[in-house]
């Protein structure tokens, strides 16, 4: 079946600083690059996605790259705030395979 | 518009018994999936579904478990004679268009004793 994998499995950084979470797929029709946020207690939520046809997209202080040929994409996050402490996912081909997952914690 | 709604939130079954998990999907929204979620892991598709028809249920297993998806009502996953490992949240998400982006609802949580 499909593969999707995720890194890091966890990532802590300083409140300010930016955090990179990254994904590899192996389905080269994939064409839809989702990122979900899921909060402690909560259903996943949808963040970013991307399509194939543009290598990048930013909204404030979160962005996603796409590559491709190497066949990754990643979700950037600039001036960290608490608030964005949870576990982040891609999804990928066809949105129904989901990565493992990254908990994300931001230090104050 | 409301979003995803599953029913109930909290679910407590003893071993054996069955478990019925409903979904109502966003308006407008004729794809639902299925999720299983144990704790601290990812997410686990188990099933997708288009009004009336099952169209991938690749990650459902082969007993105890079925969906449905009517062509009027919510859509409900229906797991037979419980176990312990049972036990997870379990998400239902739906999409306007195959492909385009899913919204979850807030899950049930199931826990067998």
């Amino acid at each position: 079946g499909e593969n999707v994998e995720q890194h890091p499995s966890t990532l802590s950084v300083q409140e300010g600083d930016s955090a990179v979470i990254k994904c590899t797929y192996s389905d080269s029709a994939s064409n839809y690059f989702p990122w979900y946020k899921q909060e402690l207690g909560k259903g996943p939520q949808l963040i970013i996605d991307i399509r194939s046809n543009v290598g990048e997209k930013k909204d404030q202080r979160i962005a996603v790259t796409l590559n491709k040929t190497a066949k990754h994409f990643s979700l950037h996050i600039t001036e960290t705030q608490p608030e964005d402490s949870a576990v982040y996912f891609c999804a990928g081909p066809n949105d129904m395979r989901f990565g493992a997952g990254t908990r994300l914690t931001v230090k104050p | 518009n409301a979003g995803v709604m599953q029913n109930p939130r909290h679910l407590v079954r003893r071993r054996g018994q069955e478990a019925r998990l409903r979904c109502s999907p966003m308006k407008g929204h004729s794809h639902v999936y299925w999720y299983r979620q144990l704790p601290e892991e990812g997410l686990k598709f188990m099933v997708y579904l288009q009004k009336e028809n099952i169209i991938d249920e690749s990650g459902m297993p082969k007993e105890r478990f079925s969906a449905e998806f009517p062509k009027e009502g919510p859509s409900i996953l229906r797991i037979q004679q419980v176990v312990r490992g049972d036990s997870a949240a379990y998400f239902c998400a739906s999409s306007r268009l195959a492909g385009e982006e899913q919204y979850f609802g807030p899950g049930t949580r199931l826990t067998v004793t």
